[in-house]
């Protein structure tokens, strides 16, 4: 079956760096978004992205964030100048259609730590 | 916007024992409705989904869940646990069904479910 994937799996940076989490979402599907997860904390939607546009995203997708479709495959999110507080795990998930009812296909996650 | 609450955060059980999982949302408008669940060290996958039709849906491993409108609840059970049911689990939402588009999923926090055999 096929899957979304995700690297690297964990990724450890200082403070003001700038790291790139990358995704292969499934091959067929158009729509892509990241989402995260700090620590004890809820899943939270981030960005969603179309036909090499953003189409939605939330509050913490400040100008610190970027995103991209590099390639037919890659899916990238980038953070420009990492804070503490950027510590969390990173998903990356895929749809085909992007109905609502749609199930979104999730990687297994890259897990940030900023310090 | 819409939230969704989940009730427990832990729960622990022994194999055989019935499941009930609870999820509330609030939204006013047309919701549709997933759990999704994540194994140890593996990636959240869809259990089941509610979008339309019968309230009660069924999903993998002997899941089922069902839709209360006038609850706004869409509660997550299982009759009989097993220890391989151990794992963290996630009910969602997207809002509305208006067509193509990008629909972000709105996650509760989710609760762990352990299960001692």
């Amino acid at each position: 079956e096929p899957e979304v994937t995700q690297t690297p799996s964990h990724q450890v940076t200082q403070m003001g760096q700038e790291v790139i989490l990358r995704c292969v979402p499934i091959s067929n599907h158009l729509y892509f978004y990241w989402y995260r997860q700090i620590l004890g904390q809820k899943v939270e939607f981030l960005v969603s992205f179309y036909n090499n546009e953003i189409s939605e995203k939330s509050e913490i997708f400040d100008d610190q964030f970027s995103v991209e479709r590099p390639d037919g495959s890659n899916f990238t999110l980038k953070i420009r100048s990492t804070k503490l507080e950027d510590s969390a795990m990173y998903f990356c998930a895929s749809s085909d259609l992007g109905l609502a009812e749609e199930t979104q296909y999730f990687g297994p996650g890259t897990r940030l730590l900023v310090l | 916007a819409q939230s969704v609450s989940q009730h427990n955060h832990h729960v622990i059980l022994s194999e055989a024992a019935s499941l009930e999982l609870g999820c509330n949302y609030s939204y006013g408008g047309t919701v549709n409705l997933f759990w999704y669940v994540q194994y140890p060290g593996q990636h959240l996958q869809l259990l089941l989904k509610y979008f339309s039709g019968d309230p009660l849906v069924k999903g993998i491993k002997g899941f089922e869940a069902e839709f209360i409108k006038s609850k706004f609840s869409f509660n997550l059970r299982k009759p009989s646990v097993q220890w391989s049911d151990t794992a963290e689990y996630f009910c969602a939402v997207t809002a509305g069904n208006s067509g193509a588009g990008s629909y972000q999923l709105t996650f509760g926090k989710g609760t762990k479910l352990s299960v001692i055999p």
